[in-house]
């Protein structure tokens, strides 16, 4: 069964830096891997999706990259902003169109 | 595009009620899901719909959640008994229904079971 880890938990930063977030899962057999956000009390935004042939896709600041031969990815934020305050999502997709979703990492900016 | 629609946004109950959710995916999109966000963690998938029949519902705990999508369109999804244990955010997607497909997803209705 597909399992999702994302890491930090919960990070905070002041304005201004780049920083990373983390996922891993455990079955490299997936269609895509993508990011969504989540602000309190709303649904969940897509981000970036990375098709499983991608190694990276970029929008804006952000920039997600996908090895999947080592079940990892990870979510590039440059010059963070407070309006970035959120939780971050990580969802791998399986040919069910199952998504697998990590349990989110809750992210802080400082201004 | 009208997103997805889902109400109500909140609703708390008291244990062993009843509630429902509905939804209204976007216009055209063969594919609806269910998902169980309980807080702290992400979301679940409950059921899956292509058109008006059940793809995947082998974590919908049939013995007290109801699914259905009358017509392929709207669903409705139901809880009865309430348990404690089932107070999450209930989140609704849509997708065209290709595979593999994108999925959009609606505010979600915030249940509390007290």
């Amino acid at each position: 069964k597909q399992e999702v880890t994302q890491i930090p938990a919960a990070l905070s930063v002041p304005e201004g830096e780049n920083l990373v977030l983390n996922c891993s899962f455990t079955d490299s057999a997936i269609y895509n891997l993508q990011w969504f956000r989540q602000d309190p009390g709303k649904g969940l935004t897509s981000l970036l999706l990375i098709q499983s042939s991608q190694r990276e896709q970029t929008s804006g600041r952000l920039n997600a990259s996908l090895d999947k031969s080592s079940g990892r990815s990870t979510l590039y934020i440059a010059a963070s902003q407070p309006g970035d305050s959120a939780t971050y999502l990580c969802a791998v997709q399986t040919g069910a169109n199952n998504l697998f979703f990590g349990t989110g990492t809750r992210l802080t900016v400082i201004p | 595009e009208a997103g997805v629609a889902q109400s109500p946004r909140y609703k708390i109950i008291e244990k062993r009620q009843s509630v429902a959710f509905w939804c209204n995916p976007i216009s055209g999109h063969a594919t609806l899901y269910w998902y169980q966000q309980i807080l702290g963690q992400g979301p679940k998938l409950l059921i899956q719909f292509q058109n008006n029949g059940v793809v995947d519902d082998s974590q919908l705990p049939k013995d007290r959640f109801s699914a259905e999508r009358l017509k392929g369109v709207d669903s409705t999804l139901k809880i009865q008994p309430a348990k404690l244990e089932d107070s999450a955010v209930y989140l609704c997607a849509s997708s065209p229904g290709a595979v593999p497909d994108t999925q959009y997803f609606g505010p979600g209705t915030r249940l509390t079971v007290l």
